[in-house]
C-alpha cells in the first residue's frame, strides 16, 4: 500500500516557469488537499477537493491551479513561478478523519 | 477560516517527565480537531481526531482531550522518551475537508 505519493521530491525552477506537482493516493480517499509549509507559518491550505470533479480554494490559492479528474490524482500547477512560491509542498488525503500526508516536494524558485 | 493557536511554541523536557500542550480554536463553527506528530525529515502523522465535546483519546503514553464549548484541546505525554521528540500540530476545521493548522509545539526530550 503506497499511501500518498508525491513527485518530484525536489525541484528548482526559474522565475516565470510553470510546472506541475503530482500527487496520487491509492486508498480511495474522497478528500485531498495541498498545503505549503514555510518557516514560522505552519501548514497553509492552498486548494482542496472533496471528490472527483470538485475543487475549492484554501487560504493561499493565488498562483496555483488544481484539478481532480480521478479519485486518485490531485495535481497542483504553478502557472508562472515566483520566488515567493519557494516552499515545501505537502499533499494529503483523507476519508474524513485523520489525513495521510505525502513525503513532500521541496521547491525552490530562483 | 479558523484561527488555531498552539502553546507553547517549544518545550524542552527530560526523559521521564510528563508534559502537555494546548491548542485553542474558535468554539463557533467547529467540526473536528486533529492532532498530528511531525518528526524532522518526515511527514505529519495523524494521532487523534476528535469531534465531540468531552472527547478523550489515548494512544500508548499520549492522550488528548477536547472542550468545544471553550475552544481548547490538550495533548498529554506521560513519561516522555527521546523518541517523542517531534513537532506536535493541531488542526481545526469547520468541515471534514478544510483544516487550518496551528504552527505547532516543538518538543525536545533529552536523556
Amino acid at each position: 500500500n503506497a499511501g500518498v505519493t508525491q513527485t518530484p521530491k525536489f525541484q528548482v525552477l526559474k522565475t516565470g516557469q510553470s510546472m506541475t506537482l503530482q500527487c496520487a493516493q491509492d486508498m480511495n480517499h474522497e478528500y485531498m488537499s495541498w498545503y505549503r509549509q514555510d518557516p514560522g507559518m505552519g501548514l497553509r491550505l492552498i486548494h482542496y477537493s472533496v471528490g472527483a470533479g470538485i475543487t475549492d480554494q484554501g487560504e493561499v490559492p493565488n498562483g496555483y491551479n488544481v484539478s481532480r479528474s480521478t479519485t486518485e490524482d490531485f495535481p497542483l500547477r504553478l502557472l508562472s513561478a515566483a520566488p515567493s512560491q519557494t516552499s515545501v509542498y505537502f499533499c494529503a488525503s483523507s476519508l474524513g478523519y485523520g489525513y495521510t500526508f505525502g513525503s513532500g516536494t521541496r521547491l525552490t524558485v530562483v | 477560516i479558523l484561527n488555531v493557536e498552539q502553546s507553547p511554541q517549544s518545550l524542552h523536557v527530560q526523559e521521564g517527565d510528563s508534559t502537555n500542550f494546548t491548542c485553542s480554536f474558535p468554539s463557533s463553527n467547529f467540526y473536528a480537531l486533529h492532532w498530528y506528530r511531525w518528526e524532522t525529515a518526515k511527514s505529519p502523522e495523524a494521532l487523534f481526531v476528535m469531534t465531540l465535546n468531552g472527547d478523550e483519546k489515548k494512544k500508548g503514553r499520549i492522550s488528548a482531550t477536547l472542550n468545544t464549548k471553550e475552544g481548547y484541546s490538550y495533548l498529554y505525554i506521560k513519561g516522555s522518551q527521546p523518541e517523542d521528540s517531534a513537532t506536535y500540530l493541531c488542526a481545526g476545521g469547520g468541515t471534514a475537508s478544510k483544516l487550518t493548522f496551528g504552527t505547532g509545539t516543538r518538543l525536545q526530550v533529552t536523556l
